[in-house]
């Protein structure tokens, strides 16, 4: 069975702190995509990571896929009260057309 | 607009009751997604549809769900007998094509008393 595990599940930082959120799985995965989600809206796509040992930069958000595909941590730098919301990552399903959500990281920024 | 919408935003409903949820897709999507995503967890997959046809239905939890598309574009959610544990956001989701990002509609919020 496909688990992908996000820690932590809680984060709560100051303005201006840098953070890490971590995704693991036992599972290999071919991607593994981030999403924010803000309440009452859909998961918006961040970013799909492609290579063991990938790293890709988005402004102040750095991801890095493990070099054995399993795991993946999203790394924030200078957290803004913008940055608050439930950050997913996903990889591909049982079948290679849905995803496979983790189990989420509630972020709050405090001004 | 351009995005996936979805109706009703909420729909509260008795158990035994019948329900239907609604997905439009961004138009000329041929790929749709349904989610559902319970209090304080990721989206759980339920069915893609590749154009009319449901082409993965493996997260469907038991036959008291089926979904429609039958001209390809807007889909249906159908729950029949609906359960107190069927409460959740039921996410609609459209890709260009298969393997194409997914692009989220903000959701029905579904309340069984």
């Amino acid at each position: 069975t496909q688990l992908l595990e996000q820690s932590p599940q809680f984060l709560s930082i100051q303005e201006g702190e840098n953070l890490t959120v971590y995704c693991n799985s036992s599972s290999v995965f071919s991607s593994l995509q981030w999403y924010r989600q803000e309440p009452g809206e859909g998961p918006v796509l961040l970013v799909t990571v492609v290579t063991g040992g990938e790293v890709k930069k988005l402004k102040r958000l750095t991801f890095q896929f493990g070099d054995a595909r399993k795991d993946s941590s999203l790394h924030i730098t200078a957290a803004q009260p913008g940055d608050t919301g439930l950050y997913l990552c996903a990889g591909e399903g049982t079948g290679a057309n849905n995803l496979f959500f983790g189990t989420g990281t509630r972020l709050t920024v405090i001004p | 607009g351009a995005g996936v919408s979805q109706t009703p935003s909420n729909k509260v409903t008795e158990k035994g009751k019948y329900v239907e949820l609604r997905c439009d897709p961004i138009s000329g999507h041929t790929a749709l997604y349904w989610y559902r995503q319970s209090l304080g967890q990721g989206p759980e997959f339920l069915i893609y549809f590749q154009g009319t046809g449901a082409a993965d239905d493996s997260g469907l939890p038991n036959d008291r769900f089926f979904a429609v598309r039958p001209e390809g574009s807007v889909s249906t959610l159908k729950i029949q007998r609906t359960e107190r544990g069927d409460s959740a956001v039921y996410l609609c989701a459209s890709s260009l094509d298969t393997l194409f990002e997914q692009f989220f509609g903000p959701g029905t919020r579904l309340t069984v008393l």
